[in-house]
């Protein structure tokens, strides 16, 4: 199967820091790509999707400003955590689908970053 | 406005048994219906999918078994093992979009 990488898998960062999480596909070209949080017990909750090329579409309520992505290309899209303060600590999990390889729906995940923020 | 509901939150249940986790969805433009398995700390994984087209669909210990009409579609493990124990997600999407998450079911299984 497709296989997605994030990076870094954990970070810890100062009240008021930027911080980048990379998403890439290993092995396909990912048209879409989708930015979920996830807090402990509870479900996934999509931020923001992102197509290559193009701005990312974000959920309501979350802060685009706050968190920044981008989709440079069809293997690689960032999420930047910017000014984090304690309460964007949370489980930072991305996925990525491809319309030309793989069944249209079928989203592959990432394993996820752990992001703390003192 | 929750559109999948996922049921139950928790479940207990022996080695061999069989586990039953079950999903309602409001929209019936859905056409896609995944089940992930997430372990702590870890992203989740696609673990079977169906589309509305078909009633049921297995894999190995893993079976879907979909009602379009009452618009419920259920996960069942059968032979349940330790190592089955996880968190299940049922999510369900239109197209390519994006997909929208049941609340998670624990499943422990006991040895």
């Amino acid at each position: 199967g497709a296989v997605v990488s994030q990076h870094p898998s954990w970070v810890i960062c100062k009240s008021g820091t930027s911080v980048k999480i990379e998403c890439r596909s290993l092995d396909f070209q990912a048209t879409t790509m989708f930015w979920y949080r996830q807090f402990p017990k509870q479900s996934l909750m999509l931020m923001a999707t992102s197509n290559e090329g193009s701005k990312a579409t974000y959920e309501q309520g979350v802060e685009k400003d706050k968190f920044l992505i981008n989709h440079a290309s069809l293997t690689l899209s960032t999420l930047t955590v910017t000014s984090a303060h304690p309460e964007d600590s949370s489980f930072y999990i991305c996925s990525a689908t491809s319309f030309r390889d793989y069944s249209y729906n079928e989203q592959f995940f990432g394993p996820g970053t752990r992001l703390t923020v003192l | 406005q929750q559109q999948v509901k996922q049921s139950p939150q928790s479940l207990i249940v022996q080695k061999g048994g069989i586990s039953i986790i079950n999903c309602a969805y409001e929209n019936t433009a859905f056409d896609y219906f995944p089940w992930y398995q997430q372990f702590p700390g870890k992203g989740p994984a696609l673990l079977i999918a169906i589309r509305p087209d078909v009633s049921e669909k297995k894999e190995g210990r893993f079976t879907i078994s979909f009602n379009k009409s009452a618009k419920q579609f259920s996960l069942h493990i059968m032979d349940s093992q330790p190592g089955d124990s996880a968190t299940y997600f049922c999510a369900a999407s239109i197209s390519a979009g994006k997909s929208t998450f049941g609340d998670g079911t624990t499943l422990t299984v006991k040895p």
